[in-house]
């Protein structure tokens, strides 16, 4: 199985900043996507995230808001740009692995808070 | 688009007794994965069920797949404290409805009491 390590784990921002969440992957993966949780609430996709080239996103979801990299196989960052409060969220990184079993590994994600 | 929809949104039963959550997808899946999320924690892989009809357990958890394709359940027997958790229930999904992304259902939270 692959381990998901992602950073910042919490930070608190300020409304018009930009922050950028990194995520490494101890394994090479296939595909790695990028996931927003509200508290209580279900995963959202927001994009994926594709080696040397831009990343595919959902609806939604714009690279002007959330641009997304990913130079390698194992790692790949989300940059959230211009916060509002309403982008306080939890950030999550996953991978699916070259078994391509179907699994996805999780991050321990990023919780946002935006003032 | 494709949506999943999971009943009941929140459960709450006492240690022993049994917990069954269902899922609902708004159009055929050609798998199903079940995840589980510990409160504070990060989504963490269960099962997947391919075929139509297929059972799957895993000790006190029986995971089923719907002859359509379209639902599945998730059934655990004799409750434990450490089952805690939201279950999601995922379909393979997203803008393209490629099967390489996931769309999480909308997810039960299991409390268990003493």
């Amino acid at each position: 199985s692959a381990v998901i390590s992602q950073k910042p784990s919490r930070d608190i921002c300020q409304r018009g900043t930009s922050l950028t969440i990194q995520c490494q992957v101890d394994s090479q993966v296939t595909m790695m996507f990028w996931y927003r949780q509200q508290p209580g609430q279900s995963l959202t996709l927001i994009a994926t995230a594709n080696q040397g080239s831009e990343a595919t996103y959902e609806s939604g979801f714009v690279i002007d808001k959330f641009p997304i990299s990913r130079p390698n196989l194992t790692f790949s960052t989300l940059t959230v740009s211009n916060m509002s409060p309403e982008d306080s969220s939890i950030y999550l990184c996953s991978g699916r692995g070259l078994a391509n079993t179907g699994e996805l590994f999780f991050g321990e994600g990023s919780r946002l808070t935006v003032l | 688009g494709q949506q999943v929809m999971q009943i009941p949104q929140y459960q709450h039963v006492q240690e022993g007794e049994d917990f069954t959550t269902y899922c609902n997808s708004s159009t055929t899946l050609s798998n199903i994965q079940w995840y589980k999320q510990r409160p504070g924690g990060h989504p963490v892989f269960l099962i997947q069920l391919v075929k139509s009809g297929e059972v799957k357990k895993q000790k006190r958890l029986t995971f089923q797949f719907g002859e359509a394709k379209k639902n599945s359940s998730l059934h655990i027997t004799a409750t434990q404290t450490t089952d805690v958790g939201t279950y999601f229930c995922a379909g393979p999904g997203g803008r393209t409805g490629t099967a390489s992304k996931l769309t999480f259902g909308t997810g039960t939270r299991l409390q268990v009491t003493l």
